[in-house]
């Protein structure tokens, strides 16, 4: 089954920086990797997510960008702000399929003002 | 419009009682999740229905987990004898098309406490 890997685990960096995290999958039938943002204590919500025809999507501060052949993708995240403090996680999935998610084990990411 | 929600937040219990756990999916979604969620870690799927029917289990880690949607709206996942193990956030999420590659929305989930 799929496998999925995420790093690096905590990502600290100064207000205004940029944030890079990484995610690998195993299953080349996987073609939809959305991000989720999770609040401590709150309910995960999707900020952007990218379907194998494309390489690069981006909205405003955040981008994705995806390399098949290679099995990753990567979130992208400029001019950060406290408020995008949180865990993030990757995750897969085959659009042909049921749709369930499989999920990365986060990165916690700290923005210090 | 209305989120999907689940009902309780907060739930502890005994070890060896039972508990059920609700989701209300957003109105006229086909799909419906379960994730379990352990302490640090990224959701992890349990099972899935198309509308009413349960068409993959294979994420319960036990046949004390059982799952439900007699109507095809709301959900009620069901843990028998709950164990220590079992502790963790248990996430619903509803999705509108009957597959993948659809955005899922979560519910802030069910904490689930065994002492």
């Amino acid at each position: 089954g799929e496998n999925v890997e995420q790093h690096p685990s905590t990502l600290s960096v100064q207000e205004g920086d940029s944030a890079v995290i990484k995610c690998t999958y195993s299953d080349s039938a996987s073609n939809y990797f959305p991000w989720y943002k999770q609040e401590l204590g709150k309910r995960p919500q999707l900020i952007i997510d990218i379907r194998s025809n494309v390489g690069e999507k981006k909205d405003q501060r955040i981008a994705v960008t995806l390399n098949k052949t290679a099995k990753h993708f990567s979130l992208h995240i400029t001019e950060t702000q406290p408020e995008d403090s949180a865990v993030y996680f990757c995750a897969a999935s085959t659009s042909g399929s049921q749709g369930n998610l499989i999920f990365g084990k986060g990165t916690k990411l700290s923005v210090k003002p | 419009g209305a989120g999907v929600s689940q009902s309780p937040r907060y739930k502890v219990a005994k070890r060896g009682q039972d508990v059920a756990l609700r989701c209300d999916p957003i109105s006229g979604h086909v799909s419906l999740f379960w994730y379990q969620q352990a302490l640090g870690q990224g959701p992890e799927f349990l099972t899935y229905f198309q509308n009413e029917a349960q068409l993959d289990k294979s994420g319960l880690p036990s046949d004390r987990f059982f799952a439900e949607r007699p109507e095809g709206s709301v959900s009620t996942l069901k843990i028998q004898r709950t164990q220590q193990e079992d502790s963790a956030v248990y996430l619903c999420a509803s999705s509108l098309r009957d597959r993948g590659g659809y955005e899922q929305y979560f519910g802030p989930g069910t904490r689930l406490t065994v002492t």
